[in-house]
């Protein structure tokens, strides 16, 4: 079945840049997507991607998608320490049902 | 007001009882899951359901049901609670954004359930 994979823990010091990476095994995936968890909350879209695209930018947040290798990439500038929480890579094919990896938690140190 | 919310917050039951989490949501989305979150494991989903009279099984079901009362609510129940369902358990509702065809998936706060 589907498959999404990401590392899950990531160290940084605040004002470096963070690099989060995700795997995922579905060719047709449509849409691929990065969701932040904040402690005690539920999960809240940061951005998406086409699966026609290879890279998108939204102020500090790159994602860089690499479709032949299935290989999905958010990178934050300027880590901050209200960047610190989970981030999930999610992958759909579309109309069809999410598959989310098991989440990365990014600690930004100061 | 949240657009999805969540009761209980976090509930503490003792095994083989029955205990039903609630789900409603204002965003008016078809499309409504419970995923069940475990450290490590992300989000796993329990339950899907695209309208009111559609309801299907996700990865991880046995042991849970649901109800869609509405095209607002859906609720998931432990008709025998055990602890290995001990987890923090989300409702979320997706829909198609204006002018784009991608699914934006909507959160609620979650439930903790503790089952001793």
């Amino acid at each position: 079945g589907e498959d999404v994979e990401q590392s899950l823990f990531l160290s940084v010091r605040e004002g470096d840049s963070s690099v989060i990476n995700c795997t995922y095994t579905d060719s047709s995936s449509t849409y691929l997507y990065w969701y932040k968890q904040e402690p005690g909350a539920g999960l809240q879209l940061l951005t998406y991607i086409f699966s026609n695209m290879d890279m998108k930018q939204d102020q500090r947040l790159t994602v860089l998608l690499n479709k032949k290798d299935k290989h999905l990439s958010l990178r934050i500038a300027d880590t901050q320490t209200g960047d610190s929480a989970i981030y999930f890579c999610a992958e759909q094919n579309y109309g069809q049902n999410f598959v989310f990896g098991p989440g990365t938690r990014l600690s930004v140190l100061p | 007001d949240a657009d999805v919310t969540q009761t209980p917050r976090n509930r503490i039951t003792k095994t083989g009882k029955r205990i039903m989490l609630e789900c409603s949501q204002t965003k008016g989305h078809d499309r409504m899951y419970w995923y069940r979150q475990d450290p490590g494991l992300g989000l796993r989903l329990i339950y899907y359901s695209f309208d009111v009279k559609d309801i299907n099984k996700g990865e991880i079901s046995d042991g849970y049901s649901v109800s869609r009362q509405a095209q607002a609510k859906f609720s998931l129940s432990l008709e025998s609670a055990i602890p290995n369902q001990t987890a923090l358990y989300f409702c979320a509702t997706s829909g198609t954004l204006r002018g784009d065809s991608y699914n934006e998936q909507f959160f609620g706060p979650g439930t903790r359930l503790t089952v001793l």
